[in-house]
């Protein structure tokens, strides 16, 4: 089947504006994980949905970032009132679920305020 | 905190040669372990998983792992010039998928 696809692509947006970020997991895979990547820089984990169990929101740098999964599938991630130091690659990934299982990563967003 | 720990790199080796990959972790309570390949501007790639020590090939790939001295590495052998990409190391420390921490990478570079 398809893997992990995420929208839109790129996103340009203004300094103070909000921004959704879009993730489809592969079918029937119950965890998913957003990361953030910036330019030369390793993955920050920021948030992690399991079932219908409650997100660990452990990794959000702030309170202006928040994500959701409708119905188990599709996640959103939003950035509220988008600082310059928010540009960066998003990453989802989505997995099985159990840890032997790997993640498989989605083309990713990549989001640049200025 | 649970960290994982490579060398950033670069590491530069001529066409085919052996490019050794080390990736050390913090704890010893460590289910899972991943190499993931990343090329520039890509999103990165599952490379191999291992989950007992001792090695594990797959190709021109071999993943080595000592959970006693807590490290785990890759070796790429007869390496190419599409080998040069960025190599991220990852730990997964429960068996529910929370505890997934990747290493910052290692950017490898093959000379033709």
């Amino acid at each position: 089947g398809a893997g992990v696809s995420q929208s839109p692509s790129n996103k340009v947006t203004e300094k103070g504006k909000d921004v959704e970020l879009r993730c489809d997991p592969i079918s029937g895979h119950t965890a998913l994980y957003w990361y953030r990547q910036s330019l030369g820089q390793g993955l920050e984990f920021l948030i992690y949905f399991q079932g219908n169990s409650a997100p660990d929101k452990s990794g959000l740098p702030s309170d202006r970032f928040s994500a959701e999964r409708t119905g188990g599938s599709v996640s959103t991630l939003t950035i509220q009132r988008t600082q310059q130091e928010d540009s960066a690659v998003y990453l989802c990934a989505s997995s099985s679920g159990t840890s032997m299982e790997t993640q498989y990563f989605g083309p990713g967003t990549r989001l640049l305020v200025l | 905190q649970k960290e994982v720990e490579q060398n950033s790199g670069p590491l530069s080796v001529p066409e085919g040669a052996i490019a050794s990959l080390n990736c050390t972790y913090s704890d010893r309570v460590s289910q899972s372990f991943f190499w993931y390949r990343q090329y520039s501007g890509k999103s990165p790639e599952l490379i191999m998983s291992i989950y007992s020590n001792g090695d594990k090939e797959d190709g021109r790939f071999t993943a080595q792992l000592n959970k006693a001295s807590q490290y785990v590495s890759l070796l790429i052998r007869d390496s190419q010039p599409s080998d040069s990409a960025t190599y991220l190391c990852a730990v997964n420390w429960d068996n529910y998928g929370q505890n997934f921490v990747f290493g910052p990478g290692t950017r490898l570079s093959v000379l033709p």
